[in-house]
């Protein structure tokens, strides 16, 4: 069981827009602690896609964007490609454990 | 651009102690930029939170392996080490090493897959 709970899969067309949520307690990401998204294609290891709940790293396609309300989050991907299949997690820190705690992740199929 | 690299034994008998090394490149692992971790993958599920490291030598781990788990850092070689005891099979899962910056995760290693098995 994962410290944050996210959708085990959404899907979408090409073109189309997805969101994925990302919802934690008080002790993370409602303790106003950044959450940060990863993206695993598979057999690689995760990449840095969003940090500090809406920044993306140089080279990260403006297609993706973040957003956090609360203690909720969310990750954004508009104009679905084929390439994006893959498995997204989010990741905050939690002061009560002082250390990361991650979502279960999310598989995006891209109809 | 930092690069990490893990490296160690692919198979591990039960109740045996598990040891893996990762090695650094593109900076210090002395740095303040950075902070150090493991993370790990059991086959076909998600990611779990090992521990990690400070500069200062000071370490935080997983509640539900802290009584097994010790990250260590061998400055003079750039190394990040883990070592998990009494292991079982539930411990079988792709290990990464990983630079932490503020609560991000800004490096990964590619991983290396332990299997636990008797």
């Amino acid at each position: 069981q994962s410290v944050l709970t996210q959708p085990p899969s959404v899907s979408g067309a090409p073109g189309q827009r997805v969101t994925i949520s990302c919802t934690g307690s008080r002790s993370n990401i409602g303790a106003h602690y950044d959450v940060n998204w990863y993206q695993q294609l598979p057999g690689a290891a995760p990449k840095l896609l969003i940090y500090g709940n809406s920044n993306r790293p140089s080279g990260v396609p403006d297609r993706f964007s973040g957003s956090k309300s609360g203690p909720s989050a969310s990750l954004a991907i508009t104009g679905l490609q084929a390439e994006d299949e893959a498995v997204y997690y989010c990741q905050s820190f939690d002061g009560n454990l002082i250390g990361s705690v991650f979502g279960g992740g999310t598989k995006l199929t891209v109809l | 651009q930092l690069q990490l690299q893990e490296s160690g034994p692919g198979l591990v008998k039960t109740s045996e102690t598990l040891s893996l090394t990762c090695n650094v490149s593109g900076d210090s692992i002395s740095s303040r930029s950075y902070y150090w971790g493991w993370i790990r993958q059991p086959p076909g599920k998600g990611l779990e939170w090992i521990g990690h490291i400070y500069s200062s030598g000071t370490t935080f781990y997983s509640p539900s392996l802290k009584s097994r788990v010790a990250i260590s850092v061998d400055a003079p070689k750039n190394q990040l080490s883990v070592r998990l005891s009494s292991v079982s099979a539930a411990d079988t899962a792709v290990y990464y090493c990983a630079a932490f910056r503020g609560y991000m995760i800004d490096y990964w290693g590619q991983g290396t897959l332990v299997t636990v098995s008797s």
